[in-house]
């Protein structure tokens, strides 16, 4: 079964708009992290936030996380055409070996 | 220039072969995955190993074998037990996870087509 769960699926947005994606999951977590993935290609690390923390940023990239919801945000802004990808959450329950990937969300940013 | 590799980029099988799909890293990393994307989906973990010459089965092991005999090398094969193997593989590494957490570097992944 799925733990992380993005929401919207799909997210269309004009150069410059903001885009916020959401990650929703089912069990307790020890972190939190986003990854991308352009068409075809291998995902990339972005931000991990940690159970005791609430925010995140990264640049144009701010992630937030409620424990107490069992969600996550990723938030982009000014958003450029070469942020067009897809993105996807990954929880890791307890420290171990094992990171549960939801379906992530395809970002297409029109220029 | 540090990174994992994985080759080839696509492969084309016919149905009831083996195929062995490569995965190297110099990232002198402990551990490696191996995962399975289908389209219009997440990754699925297939195999995890934390040391040479130890693995573990990850969610959907059926139909895959791995070795691990070298810290650089995780090679996977898809066997003709696999009901379904058509898909895009992607192979990672990282440290050992502790508790402050770890990420994972992915290779460029592999097409595999089965006809």
């Amino acid at each position: 079964s799925q733990q992380g769960e993005e929401d919207p699926q799909a997210l269309s947005i004009q150069e410059g708009e903001n885009a916020t994606m959401n990650c929703s999951y089912k069990t307790s977590i020890n972190n939190l992290q986003w990854y991308r993935q352009n068409s075809g290609r291998g995902l990339v690390h972005l931000i991990l936030i940690r159970s005791n923390e609430r925010e995140k940023h990264s640049g144009r990239l701010r992630v937030t996380l409620d424990t107490s919801k069992k969600s996550s945000s990723l938030l982009i802004t000014a958003s450029r055409a070469a942020d067009t990808a897809s993105y996807f959450c990954a929880t890791d329950l307890d420290s171990s070996y094992k990171l549960i990937f939801g379906s992530g969300t395809r970002l297409l940013v029109r220029p | 220039d540090g990174g994992i590799t994985q080759s080839p980029k696509y492969l084309f099988r016919k149905e009831g072969q083996n195929v062995t799909l490569s995965c190297e890293q110099n990232l002198n990393h402990d551990a490696m995955y191996w995962y399975r994307q289908d389209p219009g989906q997440g990754l699925r973990l297939i195999y995890y190993s934390q040391i040479v010459n130890d693995f573990q089965k990850g969610d959907i092991a059926e139909g895959y074998s791995v070795s691990r005999e070298k810290k650089e090398s995780f090679p996977l094969t898809v066997t003709s037990a696999q009901k379904n193997p058509t898909a895009f593989y992607l192979c990672a590494s990282s440290i050992a996870p502790g508790t402050g957490g770890y990420e994972q570097y992915f290779g460029p992944g592999t097409r595999l087509t089965v006809t």
